[in-house]
């Protein structure tokens, strides 16, 4: 079975610009995860998406960060505009209820310059 | 709100040297304690879930364990390839969400 899948694996860009992170989420599954881990503060939720519906954002840090879920194998993250804090790894997650495992992707690892 | 507290940071065995991974947590209601492995490069891969105190999961030479107040991650007879971060999640029974400890970064030398 295809597991969750991200795309890019890498993206280096310069402060300012636009980026854009992908997730295609185990088939089945109705709730999608994003996730950013970093050395000093480990993995942190960002959003929830249940059915294709944001559901909780309160993680995501500021207003320079989005995410959509058009349908229910695809998501995106942007970052717009980037900054060298924003320099991280970012996990997708899906799952089915609530009680069931959640199930990540390899992650973008996002270097802003 | 919900707190994970993994010990230790890191753990260097010897091959065939068992040992265990604590993993105390709090938490108001617990709808599962999750295992996952992690390797460099990779996201985290799941383990285990357990749901009551006193269940066990066995998969390989890995068992974990759980109480009201923690899990243990016992490794048997380890070998190079168990080196890995193993993480440690918590969910609470009014939402969704997973809390993280920060991991255990276990090294198993030949």
């Amino acid at each position: 079975d295809a597991g969750v899948i991200q795309s890019p694996r890498h993206e280096v860009t310069e402060m300012g610009q636009e980026v854009t992170l992908r997730c295609k989420p185990i088939s089945g599954h109705n709730s999608l995860f994003w996730y950013r881990q970093t050395m000093m503060r480990g993995l942190e939720l960002l959003i929830y998406f249940n059915n294709n519906v944001p559901i909780d954002d309160s993680g995501m840090p500021e207003d320079r960060f989005s995410a959509k879920m058009p349908n229910a194998s695809f998501s995106t993250l942007k970052i717009q505009p980037s900054e060298p804090r924003d320099s991280a790894v970012y996990f997708c997650a899906s799952g089915r209820q609530n009680n069931q495992p959640q199930h990540f992707g390899d992650g973008t690892r996002l270097s802003i310059l | 709100e919900d707190q994970v507290t993994q010990s230790p940071e890191a753990l260097r065995l010897q091959e065939g040297e068992s040992s265990s991974l604590n993993c105390s947590y709090t938490v108001s209601g617990l709808r599962g304690l999750f295992w996952y492995r992690q390797d460099p490069g990779k996201g985290p891969e799941f383990l285990f879930t357990l749901y009551s105190a006193g269940e066990e999961k066995e998969k390989e030479r890995l068992k974990a364990t759980l109480t009201k107040k923690e899990s243990f991650l016992h490794i048997t007879a380890p070998k190079p390839e168990d080196s890995a971060t193993y993480l440690c999640a918590v969910g609470g029974s009014n939402d969704y969400k997973l809390s993280f400890g920060a991991g255990t970064t276990v090294t198993v030398r030949a």
